[in-house]
């Protein structure tokens, strides 16, 4: 079956460092490929998406490229800030009809100014 | 724009007491519906989906149960609460297709069994 692995946390970084947060997937097709935060005490937003190979999803900063020949969509931003300390979780949804999503175990990110 | 909306968004309740969570969406029809349970530092743990009235998938058997009595509605109910049953409730949404199938989730509802 689809199954989605993330590095595991917690990962701890200074305002201002690179990150990145590693995302490997197992699925037959063509999945999309997407990254949700979790803000503490708040339900998951969705951060980014990928549809197809070679796309490169961004919003507020992050951005991740679908890697068909790797199989990974890693998240990476370039200058992290406190207010990005969250829980980020990579998911799947699968290229067959009716399936469901699979999430990743989820990656816990501190930042410290 | 579509919303989703859960409540209540805290809950503590005694072991042996009965649950109904109600998750309910606006601004759309015809939703998939989802909910999930999230432990204390753990990932998401897939509890039931809908993909129509009446229609309830359960993913893992316990003493949960999910009702859908409307279209945008999506209830979550146990006759008698675990210790176990402690956790972060997220009722998600899910509409499109093809590249446009996405998954939204609602604000949450922590519940503590004492």
């Amino acid at each position: 079956g689809n199954s989605v692995t993330q590095m595991e946390g917690p990962v701890t970084l200074s305002e201002e460092a690179f990150l990145t947060i590693n995302c490997t997937y197992t699925a037959t097709g063509y999945p999309s490929l997407f990254w949700y935060v979790q803000y503490p005490g708040e339900g998951l937003q969705l951060l980014l998406k990928a549809t197809k190979a070679d796309d490169k999803g961004s919003n507020k900063g992050f951005e991740a490229t679908y890697r068909k020949e790797t199989t990974s969509f890693h998240l990476e931003k370039g200058s992290v800030q406190v207010s990005d300390s969250a829980v980020y979780f990579c998911a799947l949804k699968g290229s067959s009809y009716g399936q469901n999503f699979v999430f990743g175990p989820g990656t816990r990110l501190s930042v410290l100014p | 724009s579509q919303t989703i909306h859960q409540w209540p968004a805290t809950l503590v309740q005694p072991v042996g007491s009965p649950l109904s969570l109600e998750c309910t969406v606006e601004g759309t029809s015809n939703p998939n519906l989802y909910w999930y349970r999230q432990a204390a530092g753990r990932g998401l743990q897939l509890l039931f989906y809908s993909v129509g009235i009446g229609q309830i998938s359960s993913e893992v058997p316990q003493n949960l149960s999910a009702s859908r009595p409307q279209d945008r509605q999506f209830i979550l109910s146990s006759k008698k609460l675990l210790l176990s049953d402690s956790g972060f409730y997220l009722c998600a949404w899910r509409v499109g297709a093809g590249v446009l199938d996405t998954q939204y989730f609602g604000p949450g509802t922590r519940l503590t069994v004492l």
